[in-house]
């Protein structure tokens, strides 16, 4: 079985553009979580969708959205971007989402905003 | 206040020993669940061992093991017979109930094995 996969692998943007990640999760796994890590702030969450819903929203900016597919594949949109936003930003999945369900996460796109 | 504080920044273990990561958390909700994660230098998290907030038992995973203290909420994570190989950052998380699915991570820990 296929891992989570997420690309690109790296990205260099500049200040005020915007940027799309991508994200194919676990075959049969319909909860995708995304996860914006920094050496300063750590790991923190962005938000989590389910059956192409958003389903819970960590505490950042509306430059940041996603949205997902039928497919359950998600993508994650910053606009706008800023320095700050340069980042790991590592994708999730699990089946459905419940309380005892580990998350497998992809190797995560290494943002660099110049 | 944080969920989740892990107090060791960095540590170091000589190669075939044991040694413990701290973990402690917060929550008022009594359903919740405990998680350890594995980030080698190439960033993609490992899943290591999972604690309920229901279970009796220690978790145990292989060389992984669950100090599960509920009434202190630590949850301490002890790896057994250190190999080189466990040379990573370790993350303690946690995810309750009511907060839908969202994980609450640590700051992690710098583990490095000395051969």
């Amino acid at each position: 079985k296929a891992g989570v996969t997420q690309t690109p692998r790296y990205l260099i943007k500049t200040r005020g553009q915007q940027v799309t990640l991508s994200c194919s999760p676990i075959s049969g796994h319909r909860s995708v979580s995304w996860y914006q890590q920094t050496p300063g702030q750590g790991l923190q969450f962005l938000f989590e969708y389910f059956s192409e819903t958003q389903r819970n929203k960590g505490n950042f900016p509306g430059r940041f959205s996603g949205r997902q597919f039928s497919n359950s594949r998600s993508e994650m949109n910053v606009s706008t971007l800023e320095l700050g936003d340069s980042a790991l930003y590592l994708c999730a999945s699990s089946l459905v989402g419940g309380t005892n369900e580990k998350l497998f996460f992809g190797s995560g796109t290494q943002l660099s905003v110049l | 206040a944080q969920k989740i504080t892990q107090t060791q920044p960095g540590m170091f273990v000589q190669e075939k020993e044991a040694v413990t990561l701290d973990c402690t958390y917060d929550t008022s909700d009594p359903s919740y669940g405990l998680f350890w994660y594995k980030q080698p230098s190439s960033g993609e998290m490992i899943f290591l061992i999972y604690q309920g907030s229901y279970d009796q038992q220690n978790a145990t995973e292989g060389r992984y093991s669950l100090n599960f203290q509920k009434a202190r909420k630590s949850a301490n994570l002890v790896i057994s017979a250190s190999q080189l190989g466990d040379s990573a950052m370790y993350f303690c998380a946690m995810r309750e109930a009511s907060s839908g699915n969202q994980f609450y991570f640590g700051t992690g820990t710098s583990l490095t094995v000395i051969p």
